[in-house]
């Protein structure tokens, strides 16, 4: 169990265009999701968490406005990136856990590429 | 601020071989401690979570948790060239925090 779907895997657009990523827990009612970007060859760089049910919380240097996040559900939460820039391009990752003390478990990502 | 510590590598390790991947943290009050597989290009797949003191094993994999020098280790036995990979380490305090907090990742290489 503990599988985290992401759509679109993939996203080629141009500069300007708004995306938006899907998340979905497909068998596990996810309390929190959270999500993730990652440049080539760092780290993963935590966004923002989200609670099903509230407003997403972001991290220092996260742009609220530009990186829309809904949590409608225990199983779905999505981000849009919005009005795309060239520098946005990199690999999203959303996550998705149980409990608070539970691990999270991961999308297999969506490489954003901005033209 | 809380932090996770690992060496980036390469670390390169014979086929057949024990591989040791070790990390540190700097949160005492850390509780949970997970473990990551990320293959290039891929998103990271969870190999092993440890929340108490002591040595958890599957299958091949063993991990390694003392509270006490803040240390977390990950031991890959008979290594294997798909066992190459990045590995991140990633620590849960609980409180206010929701999230982990996730090293930069050791780069494995299994040499055949």
């Amino acid at each position: 169990g503990a599988v985290v779907s992401q759509h679109p895997s993939r996203v080629i657009c141009k500069s300007g265009t708004s995306v938006k990523i899907e998340c979905r827990s497909l068998d596990f009612q996810a309390t929190t999701m959270f999500w993730y970007r990652q440049f080539p060859k760092q780290s993963l760089m935590l966004m923002a968490t989200s609670n099903e049910g509230s407003k997403a919380t972001y991290e220092q240097g996260v742009e609220k406005d530009k990186f829309l996040i809904n949590h409608a559900s225990l199983t779905l939460s999505t981000l849009t990136v919005t009005s795309a820039h060239p520098e946005d391009s990199s690999f999203y990752i959303c996550s998705a856990r149980r409990d608070r003390d539970q691990p999270q478990h991961f999308g297999d990502g969506t490489r954003l590429s901005i033209l | 601020q809380k932090e996770v510590e690992q060496n980036s590598g390469p670390l390169s390790v014979p086929e057949g071989a024990i591989a040791s991947l070790n990390c540190t943290y700097s949160d005492r009050v850390s509780q949970s401690f997970f473990w990551y597989r990320q293959y290039s290009g891929k998103s990271p797949e969870l190999i092993m979570s440890i929340y108490s003191n002591g040595d958890k094993e599957d299958g091949r994999f063993t991990a390694q948790l003392n509270k006490a020098s803040q240390y977390v280790s990950l031991l890959i036995r008979d290594s294997q060239p798909s066992d190459s990979a990045t590995y991140l380490c990633a620590a849960f305090s609980g409180g206010g925090a929701d999230g982990l907090t996730f090293g930069k990742g050791t780069h494995l290489i299994i040499q055949p």
